[in-house]
């Protein structure tokens, strides 16, 4: 849904360890949802999507999980490194428009 | 390949000044779309842009601010009469089609005192 708030959750993981980052989105209609990661100072970078007719999506390191019934995704990095700390935010697009709408981003911190 | 390119990447402006900020989309890339994030918040969509067309402004308040990507250079984003209130980071994206991907530039920083 809308990002609201001015206080970001955060999450801590030791290095290594596999963490996994959730989003609930608003809308049934949409249809499409990208994860993007965000450094300081930085614009968002890509990093998985998945279609609504999906309900898992690997990538190099990290999975994506769609889950319709209870309109939930989530982000899973496995074995973390110290560059994955970063913040982590959801987008999701409504059938037939050409916008993104963002969650409200999970603040990723790795520990060493 | 270059990635989408923004700048200024830091612009401050006095209250009641303008600012232009511009953006040149990934190479082939025809879609051109700008958000706005302030501290600790998501991105907000503000317009979408394809080449000399404003395909949805809904996200773009409804005075001082305009948008336009003509047919030769970049887009740009423009706000007049700035307030304190502009201050946030202005990200322009850009796709080659239709509910394809979407690229993120850096981002233009403006600060309004």
């Amino acid at each position: 849904g809308e990002s609201v708030g001015l206080h970001l959750p955060t999450l801590s993981v030791q290095e290594g360890d596999n963490s996994i980052i959730n989003c609930a989105y608003s809308n049934s209609a949409s249809d499409y949802f990208i994860w993007y990661k965000q450094e300081s100072g930085k614009g968002p970078q890509f990093i998985i999507d998945i279609r609504s007719n999906m309900d898992k999506r690997q990538g190099q390191r990290v999975t994506v999980l769609l889950n319709k019934t209870v309109k939930h995704l989530s982000l899973q990095i496995a074995a973390t490194q110290p560059g994955d700390s970063a913040v982590y935010f959801c987008a999701e697009t409504v059938k037939g428009a050409q916008k993104l709408v963002f969650g409200q981003g999970t603040r990723l911190t790795i520990n060493p | 390949n270059a990635g989408v390119m923004q700048n200024p990447r830091h612009l401050v402006r006095r209250r009641g000044q303008e600012a232009r900020l511009r953006c040149s989309p990934m190479k082939g890339h025809s879609h051109v779309y700008w958000y706005r994030q302030l501290p600790e918040e998501g991105l907000k969509f503000m317009v979408y842009l394809q080449k000399e067309n404003i395909i949805d402004e809904s996200g773009m308040p409804k005075e001082r601010f305009s948008a336009e990507f003509p047919k030769e250079g970049p887009s740009i984003l423009r706000i007049q009469q700035v307030v304190r209130g502009d201050s946030a980071a202005y990200f322009c994206a850009s796709s080659p089609w239709v509910l394809d991907t979407i690229y993120f530039g850096e981002g233009s920083w403006l600060t309004v005192v």
